[in-house]
């Protein structure tokens, strides 16, 4: 496809089961972020692959939010365990390793845990 | 700790009306400014801005950077209805890649 796929759009979730969220990123992107957008607020980095490689995970909130990228295209993010205060948003966006190229985003997925 | 900070928070103007979005940012290993639209769905890529003075424009939408002061202000001229949305600003650094650091936005309706 042409932009950023991520899917489920909507999630809905009963507090403590697990949840995984997909990223389709555009071809030829080597770059690839996830962001968590709460309500009202702009969203805050998570995580960021550089192909496979996972470079940098600091913004992950807790140890029951994993990420991969296995072939360094589709990435899922894994929430474990969830909790109310994971309902938000989470966007992926994808880019070119050239750092003067912007980043480019999904509709992302409205996570909702009752 | 990184942190960018947008005003006003919101804004109601009416159609025809020019808008300032502001946006202040002070954060380590700076790169870049970025603007996005946000509707109800995807951030929508506006503008990068990398140096300062230089203004960027793209219809009735323009933007400028300013790296002595650390902040950059979006413009938008004869505004419509279609406007409507929120304005992310964020900035973009030189670790994780060129991660970005949001503010929270300012929510701008456009009345007819």
């Amino acid at each position: 496809g042409a932009g950023v796929s991520q899917s489920p759009r909507y999630k809905v979730a009963k507090r403590g089961q697990d949840v995984a969220l997909r990223c389709d990123p555009i071809s030829g992107h080597v770059s690839l972020f996830w962001y968590q957008q709460a309500l009202g607020q702009g969203p805050e980095f998570l995580t960021y692959f550089q192909n496979e490689a996972q470079l940098d995970k600091s913004g992950l909130p807790s140890d029951r939010f994993f990420a991969e990228r296995p072939e360094g295209s589709v990435s899922t993010l894994k929430i474990q365990r969830t909790q109310q205060e994971d309902s938000a948003v989470y966007l992926c966006a994808s880019s070119y390793r050239d750092p003067n190229q912007p980043q480019h985003f999904g509709d992302g997925t409205r996570l909702s845990i009752l | 700790e990184d942190k960018v900070v947008q005003s006003p928070l919101s804004l109601v103007v009416h159609e025809g009306d020019t808008v300032t979005l502001n946006c202040s940012y002070e954060v380590t290993n700076f790169r870049s400014l970025l603007w996005y639209k946000q509707e109800k769905k995807a951030p929508t890529f506006l503008f990068m801005l990398t140096s300062s003075g230089i203004e960027k424009k793209s219809g009735r939408l323009s933007s400028i950077l300013d790296k002595k002061e650390l902040f950059s202000i979006l413009n938008i001229t004869a505004t419509q209805t279609g406007d409507s949305a929120v304005y992310l600003c964020a900035a973009a650094t030189h670790n994780a890649g060129n991660m970005l650091t949001f503010g929270g936005g300012t929510r701008l309706m456009v009345k007819p």
